[in-house]
């Protein structure tokens, strides 16, 4: 079992839709989270990033932690078709650990 | 302010030959990686540089080598390219010294070996 699940998708939602997007994981210290973005043919770049428990949100994307379940989300409000990407999550048992865990990602499409 | 580049951006090599992927990065971070990126495996992390003079394995570190060349360079070498080793690669940064383990990717090199 690896230690961080994120099921591959593809998730297909109409516009407007709001999009869940999750990460199991089985190490109870990860206490560090992100959420990262990428575009085809591009580089992930980081969109959240949460430390322990609870939620945080910038625009449309919400970032929820919850580690009791082990279980990280990310919403995404209103999506738009330029939200067609992939998403990774990434943890670390603490800030300065040097090396996250990262999911495979999940394959999002928002069709118009 | 570019962030973390990468070069080149593609390269097609035939087996046996060698090349060196160069990385730079203009945040001042301490830390330094190479992840290879294949279909359906995620980002697996070849090696990373913790700081300027240090070098360490990571998951797949087998047929690579590393230089951390000053605080901002950071390049992958292969010695001798294997058709295993066609993949996309990515460097990227992170200021895990100061309590942080956001990483910062470059756009990535794509490698293809014949």
């Amino acid at each position: 079992q690896k230690e961080v699940e994120q099921d591959p998708g593809p998730l297909s939602v109409p516009e407007g839709a709001i999009v869940s997007l999750n990460c199991t994981y089985s190490n109870s210290a990860f206490q560090y989270f992100m959420w990262y973005r990428q575009y085809s043919r591009k580089g992930p770049e980081l969109l959240m990033y949460t430390y322990s428990s609870g939620n945080k949100e910038d625009g449309r994307f919400t970032a929820q932690v919850d580690k009791s379940s082990k279980y990280i989300s990310l919403f995404i409000r209103d999506s738009q078709p330029s939200d067609s990407a992939t998403y990774l999550c990434a943890m670390s048992v603490s800030g300065g650990s040097y090396i996250p865990t990262f999911g495979r990602g999940t394959s999002l499409i928002v069709h118009p | 302010n570019a962030g973390v580049t990468q070069t080149p951006k593609f390269q097609v090599l035939k087996t046996g030959q060698s090349m060196t992927l160069q990385c730079a990065q203009d945040m001042n971070h301490n830390s330094m990686y190479w992840y290879r990126q294949d279909p359906g495996m995620g980002l697996r992390l070849i090696y990373y540089s913790a700081s300027e003079g240090t070098t360490d394995k990571g998951e797949v570190p087998n047929g690579y080598n590393v230089s951390r060349l000053n605080k901002r360079e950071f390049s992958l070498r292969l010695e001798s390219a294997a058709p295993s080793q066609t993949s996309v690669y990515f460097c990227a940064s992170s200021p895990a010294d100061q309590g942080r383990d956001e990483q910062f990717f470059g756009p990535g090199t794509r490698l293809t070996v014949l």
